[in-house]
């Protein structure tokens, strides 16, 4: 596809399981972001992918969240042991790799946790 | 936390009419951008200004920015009910490694038919 695509589109879970949300980025992107939009918090950087690497996690609120990247394409994002507050909207976005160049953003998959 | 600051929060105005929204940061960047978000979900980018520029025009958009003042301006001119909207400012800092976006609060656009 030509844009950024992200899988489930929704999902509902209960308290304590563990979810797998996926990326797909635009072909050819180098870069991979995971952002999360909460009513709260408003849009906050969680990780950083440039290749298969993660250079920069320091946006992830706990160990119970991590991320991986293979063949330098699709990104999981898992979430281990859900809590309520992790209810959210996880936006990714990818670019080519430059300073200047654009980040382009999927349409989100909203994560509730009952 | 968020390093940009939008204001207004809110816009309610009528077709015809333009919108203007402002945007202000703290660090020094390598380029602002101007992303649009519908119903909560997926943002749409609408225009890339880099630090040296001080002005840019897409279509119906124009862009300002003001480093010494830290701070950006969109316009939306002639709008219309389709541009209602939340509207963010994300940064990309200058030593912020792999130029993760910082975004701003957004400010809610109401066009009126």
């Amino acid at each position: 596809g030509a844009g950024v695509s992200q899988s489930p589109s929704n999902k509902v879970t209960e308290k304590g399981k563990d979810v797998e949300l996926r990326c797909d980025p635009i072909s050819g992107h180098t870069a991979l972001y995971w952002y999360r939009q909460s009513l709260g918090q408003g849009l906050e950087f969680l990780i950083y992918f440039q290749g298969n690497s993660a250079p920069d996690k320091s946006g992830l609120p706990s160990d119970r969240f991590s991320a991986e990247r293979t063949g330098g394409s699709v990104s999981t994002l898992t979430i281990q042991r859900t809590q309520q507050e992790d209810s959210a909207v996880y936006l990714c976005a990818s670019k080519r790799g430059g300073i200047a160049d654009t980040q382009y953003f999927g349409p989100g998959t909203r994560l509730t946790v009952l | 936390s968020q390093q940009g600051e939008e204001d207004p929060q809110a816009l309610s105005i009528q077709e015809g009419e333009n919108a203007t929204m402002n945007c202000s940061y703290k660090t020094s960047i390598n380029n602002l951008q101007w992303y649009r978000q519908n119903s909560g979900r997926g943002l749409v980018h609408l225009i890339l200004i880099r630090s040296n520029e001080r002005e840019k025009h897409s279509g119906r958009l124009r862009v300002t920015l003001d480093t010494s003042k830290k701070s950006s301006s969109l316009l939306i001119t002639a709008s219309r009910a389709a541009d209602t909207a939340s509207y963010f400012c994300a940064t990309d800092g200058v030593g912020i490694g792999g130029s993760r976006l910082t975004f701003g609060e957004g400010t809610q656009l109401t066009v009126n038919p």
